[in-house]
């Protein structure tokens, strides 16, 4: 079974301007979250897809946004990038509905320069 | 309400010897308590986790102690080894809220050979 695909695995752009990165969830996972983890932040939550409709947002600005296909496959979107958007983009999948814990990707490694 | 505190923030431990990590929590509707493990350039993977109608989990050198009433719940992990060097996410997690988790800040283990 494979796990949790996020592509590109790093990524390096310039100032202003915008970066889409994909994730392709576990087969038969209906929910995709995203997360960015920078060096003493920990984990902080982006938002959560499930069945294509956003379930869950985390406290980032709008220049932040996400979508799902119906094949569950997710992308995210930075546009306007700041130098602090520079982080590892994290994607988790899991079952959804009454299930408990995500598999994570290996991220996306995003340095704005 | 929802936030789930972790400590210590970096732990050295010699090999051989026992690693305990702490969390605290306020929300009591939480109902999932998950410990994942982090190896840099990799995304968490799920460690053991554990439900509070239990007091103790273990799986293998890895054990979760839950106490409910002090809404607390720690990693213990015995007979450390250099491969356990990692950075450790407590997290927590609610049914009603779409069983999406809150998480600890992570802790950084180092183990010394």
């Amino acid at each position: 079974k494979a796990g949790v695909t996020q592509t590109p695995r790093y990524l390096i752009k310039t100032r202003g301007q915008q970066v889409t990165l994909s994730c392709s969830p576990i087969s038969g996972h209906r929910s995709v979250s995203w997360y960015q983890q920078t060096p003493g932040q920990g984990l902080q939550f982006l938002f959560e897809y499930f069945s294509e409709t956003q379930r869950n947002k985390g406290n980032f600005p709008g220049r932040f946004s996400g979508r799902q296909f119906s094949n569950s496959r997710s992308e995210m979107n930075v546009s306007t990038l700041e130098l602090g958007d520079s982080a590892l983009y994290l994607c988790a999948s899991s079952a959804g509905q009454g299930t408990y814990g995500y598999t994570f990707g290996s991220g996306t490694r995003l340095t704005v320069v | 309400q929802q936030q789930v505190k972790q400590s210590p923030q970096s732990l050295i431990v010699q090999k051989g010897g026992i690693s305990i990590i702490n969390c605290a929590y306020e929300n009591t509707a939480f109902d999932y308590f998950p410990w994942y493990q982090q190896f840099p350039g990799k995304g968490p993977a799920l460690l053991i986790a554990i439900r509070p109608d239990v007091s103790e989990k273990k799986e293998g050198r890895f054990t979760i102690s839950f106490n409910k009433s002090a809404k607390q719940f720690s990693l213990h992990i015995m007979d450390s080894q250099p491969g356990d060097s990692a950075t450790y996410f407590c997290a927590a997690s609610r049914m009603d809220s779409n069983y999406q988790l809150i998480w600890g800040a992570g802790t950084k283990l180092i183990i010394k050979p």
